[in-house]
């Protein structure tokens, strides 16, 4: 059983540039989360897809945007990048029922600097 | 949306003895509250959970209790250990995602 994996794990960009994230769920998984933390804070909710249906979102605006593929892999958009995007974007796999919540298995992580 | 606030932000406490983190949260729809533990350059992972419908759950040296009607719920870790050196976040919500807290830095002194 693999766990949850992300790509790339550093990258660095220059502000108003484009970003996407990649995510691999653990297999099984139907639901896949994305955080932002920034250093020394705790995971910020951009949003949570359920079967590639965007089901949660947190205060995050609309550039950053996301899909869930029917494999539940999973991507982070961000368009027009800003200085304060740069930050650990962590995506979470879990396995639930509808209406239901469950564990969330972590990946490592993508190091995003803006520059 | 939610809101969760954790405290303290950083507590050390003398191996073996006992630690609290507390937490509020301020959506009573939320009726999910897990606790994460995360070392230095790690993955957050769960250490415990606890439901709407329970009002206590134990699991060896961790416990984590839940008020309702205050909404508030606390992390007590005993005995601690050098091992349980980290960062810990609880967090609440639902099936619509979870808020974290901003954490709670626990130093065990030797």
């Amino acid at each position: 059983e693999t766990g949850v994996t992300q790509s790339p794990t550093h990258l660095i960009k220059t502000r108003g540039q484009q970003v996407t994230l990649r995510c691999s769920s653990q297999s099984g998984h139907n639901t896949v989360s994305w955080y932002q933390q920034a250093l020394g804070q705790g995971p910020q909710f951009i949003f949570q897809y359920y079967r590639e249906e965007e089901n949660g979102r947190g205060n995050f605006p609309p550039r950053f945007s996301g899909l869930q593929f029917p494999n539940y892999s999973s991507e982070l958009n961000v368009n027009a990048l800003e200085l304060d995007d740069s930050a650990l974007y962590l995506c979470a796999s879990s396995l639930v029922a509808s209406g239901g919540t469950g564990e969330l298995f972590f990946g490592e992580g993508s190091r995003l600097t803006v520059l | 949306g939610e809101n969760v606030e954790q405290h303290p932000s950083t507590l050390s406490v003398q191996e073996g003895d006992s630690a609290v983190i507390k937490c509020t949260y301020s959506d009573s729809a939320s009726n999910y509250f897990p606790w994460y533990k995360q070392e230095l350059g790690k993955r957050p992972q769960l250490i415990i959970d606890i439901r709407s419908n329970v009002g206590e759950k134990k699991d060896q040296r961790i416990a984590v209790t839940l008020n309702k009607t205050a909404k508030h719920f606390s992390l007590h870790i005993t005995e601690t250990q050098p091992e349980d050196s980290a960062v810990y976040f609880c967090a609440a919500g639902g099936a619509d995602g979870l808020t974290f807290g901003k954490g709670t830095h626990l130093i065990i002194q030797p």
